[in-house]
């Protein structure tokens, strides 16, 4: 059965930092593209970027709305993604799922309050 | 960057009703379009890749269609377990990877 398990979530401080990491089983994780997506309450779907495979040298790329503060990375033996979260802004907060596009986790929360 | 648009932004049609929602892209996307459902507090699920390929266990009744820049997703005869969100997003070589603002499909 595949599984993709977030954790990391959690209440951080605007300014703050948060690491998210997305566990993977059940698949051929080092083969795969994984990609972090957010949604915040209420409202639509929001790529946030992605990681290619070591075949693709492991490109990177992300949306515009947190290119510079956001970065993901991958542990192929662990078969855990990651996602890097600093400099958030109130605007960050949402449920964060990590995909492969055809498996979805069921997401974690972070919110970014004073 | 490309910009994906979805019509119309939300539909009530009866049960056994054949819907079509549409996604157009701002630029050329060749097939690398996906349809996703989201069922109300649901993690999204794939129905569609490749603009016409249907996701295993998926049922038929869902449908693809489209290249380019148009892109059709049709529920040939729509079920009240239906009701959800439905986004499409383009995954070609040339990210962001955008979705479309989704449409949310209501039973009459």
């Amino acid at each position: 059965e595949v599984q993709l398990v977030e954790s990391g979530g959690g209440l951080v401080q605007p300014g703050g930092s948060l690491k998210l990491s997305c566990a993977a089983s059940g698949f051929t994780f080092s083969g795969s593209a994984m990609h972090w997506v957010r949604q915040a309450s209420g409202k639509g779907l929001e790529w946030v970027g992605r990681i290619r495979s070591n075949a693709d040298r492991y490109a990177t790329a992300y949306a515009a709305s947190i290119k510079g503060r956001f970065t993901i990375s991958r542990d192929d033996s662990k078969k855990t993604a990651y996602l890097h979260m600093n400099s958030l802004k109130t605007e960050d907060t949402a449920v964060y799922y990590c995909t492969s596009i055809d498996y979805w986790g069921q997401g974690t929360l972070v919110t970014v309050s004073s | 960057d490309i910009q994906m648009t979805q019509s119309p932004s939300s539909l009530s049609a009866s049960v056994g009703d054949r819907v079509t929602i549409t996604c157009r892209a701002s630029q050329g996307t060749s097939n690398y379009l996906a349809w996703y459902q989201q069922k109300p507090g649901k993690v999204p699920k794939l129905l569609i890749y490749a603009a016409s390929t249907l996701q295993s266990g998926v049922p038929s009744r869902f449908s693809g269609s489209g290249s380019g820049t148009d892109f059709t997703l049709t529920i040939s005869s729509l079920q009240p377990e239906d009701v959800a969100t439905y986004y499409c997003q383009k995954y070609d070589s040339d990210p962001p990877f955008t979705f479309g603002p989704g449409t949310k499909v209501d039973i009459k």
